[in-house]
């Protein structure tokens, strides 16, 4: 079975811009996850969705939201980047909640200058 | 404020049994405690979890006391690829609406000395 995707990678953005990551769950999965990890802060959690459907959040501004589509994969996207918004990304999938066991993928390193 | 106190580093032999404690003397009754760990440059890796009775499974075993106020992990025989930081969180075990998540500490960096 294949793991949590995300892509990109590695991005790499300017101030005032806005980015959009991408995570495609587990088969399976309907819960989907997003966090955030700097040196600083560590693992911060930005939220979930289930169904389509926000069902918890975080404490972060309204320049981060996301979306999920009726095939459980997740987008999620930063507007009017700040150089604090450099962080690695983490996404997490799990049957149908964030309690349930949860599969991290690999992030995407997002850098800001 | 954490919910969770974990010593920041630790050392153990490889072959060992390494034996990592977390403090959560805030507890409340129906929150479980799950242990998560990131190897670097990976994305977190679920390990265990259980609300009052010991669990164990092919990775690890969890043993949480009595009052439920602290737990430990137990890796049995730890190897070097068992380097990381181990996380201990406490959340509750429901989905609920309106909830924060789970919410990661700085966690303990566990090495293991060949």
């Amino acid at each position: 079975k294949a793991g949590v995707t995300q892509t990109p990678r590695y991005l790499i953005k300017t101030r005032g811009q806005q980015v959009t990551l991408s995570c495609s769950p587990i088969s399976g999965h309907r819960s989907v996850s997003w966090y955030q990890q700097t040196p600083g802060q560590g693992l911060q959690f930005l939220f979930e969705y289930f169904s389509e459907t926000q069902r918890n959040k975080g404490n972060f501004p309204g320049r981060f939201s996301g979306r999920q589509f009726s095939n459980s994969r997740s987008e999620m996207n930063v507007s009017t980047l700040e150089l604090g918004d450099s962080a690695l990304y983490l996404c997490a999938s799990s049957l149908a909640s964030l309690y349930n066991e949860q599969f991290f993928g690999p992030g995407t390193r997002l850098t800001v200058l | 404020d954490a919910k969770t106190t974990q010593p920041t580093s630790m050392d153990c032999a490889e072959g060992r049994a390494a034996n990592l404690p977390c403090n959560h003397s805030t507890i409340s009754g129906n929150e479980y405690v799950y242990w998560y760990r990131q190897i670097h440059s990976q994305g977190p890796q679920y390990i265990i979890h259980g609300l009052k009775n010991n669990e164990t499974n092919e990775m690890a075993s969890l043993i949480i006391t009595e009052d439920r106020k602290s737990s430990t992990l137990i890796l049995p025989h730890a190897t070097l690829r068992d380097t990381a930081v181990y996380y201990c969180i406490v959340r509750v075990g429901n989905s609920g609406g309106g909830a924060d998540g789970l919410t990661f500490g700085k966690g303990t960096h566990l090495i293991i000395q060949p």
